[in-house]
């Protein structure tokens, strides 16, 4: 099983700040990478997807970068519907795993 | 527009069985897409739970660490497919959510249903 490990696990910045995610592959999933937003009491939301295409109606603030093991989630100016849980996924042989989130808080 | 809903009881006895149905509407069931259950604890992160193919035989992959307890299922007619979770535990308390897995991701989620599981 591929664990991914995210970080930081909370990030204190005020909007308008840039904002960088991590997330790191225990081993290679090539381009194999998602990355979702969960607000409070709401479902998670496709954000990215194979690293570094944005899925559908996703601001052009949000980009990800990324190949192999390293991975990266920036949002270039926050907003404040931005301020969440952030998360990556990634499936590799059949099976399915999410990184532990990192905490999107506002300063 | 793809629509998921979750349905079923939100309470389960210890030892019992946990039963959701996830309805699909805006989108064929019999496609190419996967149908999966995916849980979270409160204040915890996403436990992928397993998938269901949407075409052909309907096979099933499940997380190795529930594998032995889960069952997925899909009524093609019904437009909607199913989570069978035995055994229950307090620890299988959660909010539970069903989405449509396009290829290798998750691009439409229900809301999400809350099972706890007590006595």
């Amino acid at each position: 099983e591929i664990v991914l490990t995210q970080s930081p696990a909370t990030l204190s910045l005020s909007p308008g700040e840039r904002a960088t995610l991590s997330c790191r592959a225990s081993q290679s999933v090539r381009s194999y990478l998602a990355w979702y937003q969960q607000k409070r009491g709401q479902a998670p939301r496709l954000l990215i997807y194979d690293a570094s295409n944005r899925a559908t109606g996703i601001p052009a603030r949000f980009s990800g970068s990324g190949s192999g093991t390293d991975f990266t989630l920036t949002i270039s100016s926050l907003e404040p519907e931005d301020f969440a849980v952030y998360y990556c996924q990634q499936r590799s042989n059949w099976l399915i795993t999410f990184g532990q989130g990192t905490r999107l808080e506002i300063k | 527009q793809v629509q998921l809903q979750e349905s079923g009881p939100g309470l389960v006895k210890p030892s019992g069985t946990l039963s959701l149905t996830c309805a699909v509407s805006g989108a064929s069931i019999i496609s190419s897409d996967w149908f999966g259950w995916v849980r979270q604890a409160s204040g915890k992160g996403l436990e992928w739970i397993g998938d269901i193919y949407g075409s052909g035989s309907g096979s099933t992959i499940y997380n190795p660490s529930l594998k032995s307890r889960v069952t997925i299922s899909l009524d093609k007619s019904k437009k909607q497919f199913s989570l069978r979770l035995k055994s229950v535990t307090a620890a299988d308390t959660a909010e539970y959510y069903c989405a449509r897995r396009n290829s290798d991701y998750f691009d439409y989620w229900g809301q999400g249903t809350l099972v706890t599981v007590s006595s």
